[in-house]
């Protein structure tokens, strides 16, 4: 099956850096989206991606879909201890019944 | 109330208990879901209804059992499970089951002893 690789796998930074993370697939997706879960609920929406290049922001968060359909990144800008958690990609590869796959998941540590 | 909710959020079973998780969604979406979260390992679908219609079953085992009566509610029926099955059960909707964006609600956290 289709596999996303997201990387890293954890991050530990002082509060105020930014941070970047991605997803790539060896298949192409037609929609991105970032979750991010906090210990204890589910995954929340972040952002959706729709179109190949679409840049889209939702306060310090920034999300990209690739070009090439088959990567998207997450920025968060002047994190905040708020911000930890785990930040999940995932992949719609088409229309009908398409399921979401995810990646394996980032965990962000701030520091303050 | 808003969004998707599940109940319970904790549960511990034995293995020949038998109980049931609920989810229900309060956003007037189409499409349900099951999917099982273990530790690092990425979120696993187990099961899709589309308008209380079953269209897509993971190759689950029969000791999961789910039911949708209706769009706003689904169920996951649990029996004879293993401890391997502990895990966070995470319910989800959409407006549609294809090529839309999924709400998750905060996960039943299961432990099977």
């Amino acid at each position: 099956g289709q596999q996303l690789n997201q990387s890293p796998q954890s991050m530990f930074i002082q509060e105020g850096e930014d941070v970047s993370m991605n997803c790539t697939s060896s298949s192409i997706f037609n929609t991105w989206l970032w979750y991010k879960q906090d210990p204890g609920e589910g995954p929340v929406l972040l952002i959706a991606l729709y179109k190949a290049g679409e840049l889209t922001s939702n306060g310090r968060l920034t999300a990209q879909f690739g070009i090439t359909r088959k990567d998207s990144f997450l920025n968060i800008s002047a994190s905040i201890p708020s911000d930890v958690g785990i930040y999940f990609c995932a992949g719609q590869p088409g229309l009908g019944y398409s399921t979401l796959t995810f990646g394996k998941g980032t965990m962000l540590l701030v520091s303050p | 109330e808003t969004g998707v909710t599940q109940t319970p959020r904790h549960l511990v079973m034995g293995m020949t208990n038998k109980k049931s998780l609920k989810c229900e969604q309060h956003l007037g979406h189409n499409a349900m879901y099951w999917y099982k979260q273990s530790a690092k390992k990425p979120l696993e679908l187990m099961f899709v209804y589309s308008l209380e219609e079953r269209v897509e079953n993971n190759s689950v085992p029969s000791r999961f059992s789910p039911e949708c009566p209706n769009s706003s509610h689904l169920f996951l029926h649990l029996h004879t499970l293993q401890p391997e099955d502990s895990a966070l059960y995470l319910c989800a909707s959409s407006p549609s089951s294809g090529g839309t964006t999924q709400y998750f609600g905060p996960g039943t956290r299961l432990l099977v002893l």
